[in-house]
């Protein structure tokens, strides 16, 4: 069974600062997935980055990256130079990536957080 | 491009009426799914498919069905409307590769009254 939780019901960042959303896991697959995705209040889920479980290096995608801490079991997101348009909610997913377990097409997401920035 | 095209967007159901949301996408993409959304819960998953003539059940498959005859198909049906299934639900869709993102439908707002 997967399962992802995510601490922070909400989270306030000065505009133009740093915020880091944390994201805990468990898992008993030796392969998986790790996904950020975005909801802002339009309500559209928005894919933002992926890590893989075996992937050597943290996973960057423009001004999000991802502190990806294996043996924590961890994955939490960094946005760099907070804009007002990160205002949303913020889903840590994961899902197995051994082709073939019957987990396979499963995504598990955690609560969210709800983020904030301020001018 | 169209990507996952969810239809209706809001419904109001009667307790006992039943219903399909219906789901399309046009990226040929195998994996597809179903999800509810509830305040403070996150997305659980419903059912989701690997392929044509293939589904299984998620974390909340009570009260809904799913079939899945074409690739780019996968509704689901709620054959009698409970007041618990009130929820906003997306589909999505994605490759069968390894570290493939699901591209979501634009969401359904479902009240069940």
């Amino acid at each position: 069974a997967q399962k992802i939780t995510q601490t922070q019901p909400g989270m306030f960042v000065q505009e133009k600062e740093a915020v880091t959303l944390d994201c805990t896991y468990d898992t008993s697959d030796p392969s998986y997935g790790l996904f950020w995705y975005k909801q802002p209040s339009s309500g559209e889920m928005i894919f933002l980055i992926y890590q893989g479980s075996y992937d050597q290096q943290n996973a960057t995608e423009g001004r999000y990256s991802l502190n990806f801490q294996k043996a924590r079991k961890s994955a939490n997101l960094v946005i760099s130079a907070s804009q007002l348009g990160d205002s949303a909610m913020y889903f840590c997913a994961m899902r197995p990536t051994n082709a073939g377990g019957t987990s396979y097409g499963k995504l598990t997401f955690g609560q969210g957080t709800i983020l904030t920035v301020h001018p | 491009n169209a990507g996952v095209t969810q239809t209706p967007k809001f419904q109001v159901l009667k307790t006992g009426q039943s219903m399909t949301l219906q789901c399309a996408q046009d990226m040929n993409h195998e994996y597809m799914s179903w999800y509810r959304q509830d305040p403070g819960m996150g997305l659980r998953l419903i059912h989701y498919s690997v392929g044509a003539g293939i589904t299984d059940q998620g974390e909340v498959p009570n009260g809904y069905n799913v079939s899945r005859s074409t690739t780019e198909d996968f509704p689901l049906r709620l054959l009698s409307a409970a007041p618990s299934q009130t929820s906003v639900y997306f589909c999505a869709s994605r490759t069968r590769d390894r570290g493939s993102s699901a591209f979501f439908g634009q969401g359904t707002r479902l009240t069940v009254v």
